[in-house]
């Protein structure tokens, strides 16, 4: 049961485009959501989270937008840059006394490619 | 501020063989600790969670096992492994002081490849 989707397995962007990778969800109980990046070989960074009281968190080029109602989150990159370019994951937590309190759950990841 | 760290970065083991990752963390205290693994070209899945010493979860049915010896300290082992251990293993922490804001931090990971 994947309760965290990111249908596209890649994206491929011009450097100076924006780039913006979605993620489904299927648990209600999901309140926090967070996008973090990978590089091959390396642990996952934290980019960027937002909680679900909120429809959008911006910080610098990267902005996460939510829709509850369609249990839909978005990352949007602008501009993009080729340092960009990783596998970026999409992760989500449930609130006190669910069973994934504490935890994230991970989508598959999509692979960016931004080119020069 | 606080770090994570895992060793061995990358590992080669024949089938049949023991396994022990290590993972600590500094700069905090009472730390939830988590394993992870991505296999190849699939998501990140938790393997075990740990919010104390000597109290883990397991998450999915494995051949693996993991130990909290001491409260900064997390150690993911396996008796005998098999080829379907193979992957990219992620030690990770999270201060479960901030709640429902639980951002969960990674080390760098250990790469296991089981022949």
């Amino acid at each position: 049961d994947q309760q965290v989707k990111q249908n596209s397995p890649s994206l491929s962007v011009q450097e100076g485009r924006i780039s913006i990778l979605n993620c489904d969800y299927t648990n209600s109980m999901f309140d926090y959501f967070l996008w973090y990046k990978k590089y091959p070989a390396e642990g996952p960074t934290f980019l960027i989270s937002i909680s679900s009281i909120k429809d959008k968190n911006e910080d610098g080029r990267f902005t996460v937008f939510l829709n509850k109602s369609a249990k839909h989150l978005s990352l949007h990159i602008v501009p993009s840059q080729p340092g960009d370019s990783a596998v970026y994951f999409c992760a989500a937590s449930g609130s006190p006394g669910g069973t994934s309190y504490g935890k994230l759950t991970f989508g598959q990841g999509t692979i960016l490619t931004v080119h020069p | 501020s606080q770090t994570i760290h895992q060793w061995p970065a990358t590992l080669v083991q024949p089938v049949g063989s023991p396994l022990s990752l290590e993972c600590t963390v500094e700069g905090t205290s009472n730390p939830n600790l988590y394993w992870y693994r991505q296999a190849a070209g699939r998501g990140l899945q938790l393997l075990f969670y740990s919010v104390g010493i000597g109290q883990i979860s397991s998450e999915v049915p494995q051949n693996l096992s993991a130990s909290r010896p001491q409260d900064r300290q997390f150690i993911l082992s396996s008796k005998k492994l098999l080829l379907s251990d193979s992957g990219f293993y992620l030690c990770a922490w999270s201060d479960p002081a901030r709640g429902s804001g639980n951002t969960i931090y990674f080390g760098e990971g250990s790469w296991l490849t089981v022949v």
